[in-house]
C-alpha cells in the first residue's frame, strides 16, 4: 500500500508569493491533517479535512488555507509569503480515529 | 489547553546501551490518546505507538517499551540495546478522544537521539 505522497519535496520562494502545496492520502483514508515544524515553534497543527470540509483549524492566519478534493487528496495554499512561513509543511493522514500516518513533508524556503 | 513536554532536548549514547526518552503531559480532558513518533532525516514522522487515556498498561515491542503513569501524567519511552539506526528525533504527542473521530496532535519540541557505534 502506497503511503502518504507530497509534492513537491522542496520549494523556493520570495516574499509576497503564494504557493500550493499537494498531498495525495494513504488509499480509502478519508482525513487529511497539515502540520507546520519549524525549528523555533515545533510541529503545529494547521488544518484538518474529511470528506471535503474542513473540520478543524489551528491558530493559523488566513494567509493559510486549503482543501480537500472528492478522492481524499487535500491540497494549502499560503499567500502572500513571509520568511517566517519556511518550514517543513507535513501532510497526514487517517483512517477514522486511528493513528496518522504522515508523508515526507514539503521542505518550504521562502527568500 | 493540552500542553506535551520533553525536557530532553538532546541524548548521545553509545551502540547497546538502554536510553529513557521522557514525556509529561497536560490535560483537562479524561479521555485522551498519546503517541510517539519517529522522525528520521527523511522527515517523515513514523508512527510507533497509540495509548488510551484509559488503558495503563505497559507495553513491549521488540527493543521498545512504553511506561504510561497517569498519576504522573507521564508516557516515557525505553529503548533497549540502541542501535545507530535509533538515531532519530522523537516526539511525544496528544490529542484528544473527540466523538467525531477526528485527532488533532500537540506534539512535544522532540528529543534529538544521537546513538554511535
Amino acid at each position: 500500500k502506497a503511503g502518504v505522497t507530497q509534492t513537491p519535496r522542496y520549494l523556493i520562494k520570495t516574499r509576497g508569493q503564494q504557493v500550493t502545496l499537494s498531498c495525495s492520502p494513504i488509499s480509502g483514508h478519508r482525513s487529511v491533517s497539515w502540520y507546520q515544524q519549524t525549528p523555533g515553534q515545533g510541529l503545529q497543527f494547521l488544518f484538518e479535512y474529511f470528506s471535503e470540509t474542513q473540520r478543524n483549524k489551528g491558530n493559523f492566519p488566513g494567509r493559510f488555507s486549503g482543501r480537500q478534493f472528492s478522492n481524499s487528496r487535500s491540497e494549502m495554499n499560503v499567500s502572500t509569503l513571509e520568511l517566517g512561513d519556511s518550514a517543513l509543511y507535513l501532510c497526514a493522514s487517517s483512517f477514522g480515529d486511528e493513528k496518522l500516518f504522515f508523508g515526507s513533508g514539503t521542505q518550504l524556503s521562502v527568500l | 489547553a493540552q500542553k506535551v513536554t520533553q525536557a530532553q532536548t538532546e541524548i548521545s549514547v553509545v551502540e547497546k546501551e538502554d536510553v529513557t526518552l521522557d514525556c509529561v503531559y497536560e490535560t483537562r480532558d479524561t479521555t485522551y490518546y498519546l503517541f510517539w513518533y519517529k522522525q528520521p532525516p527523511s522527515g517523515e514522522l513514523v508512527f510507533l505507538i497509540r495509548r488510551n487515556s484509559f488503558d495503563e498498561q505497559n507495553e513491549i515491542s521488540g527493543r521498545y517499551s512504553w511506561n504510561f503513569q497517569k498519576s504522573t501524567s507521564s508516557f516515557n519511552f525505553t529503548i533497549t540495546a540502541s542501535q545507530v539506526v535509533d538515531s532519530a528525533v522523537y516526539f511525544c504527542a496528544l490529542s484528544e478522544a473527540e466523538n467525531t473521530g477526528f485527532q488533532k496532535l500537540v506534539f512535544g519540541t522532540g528529543t534529538r537521539l544521537l546513538v554511535s557505534p
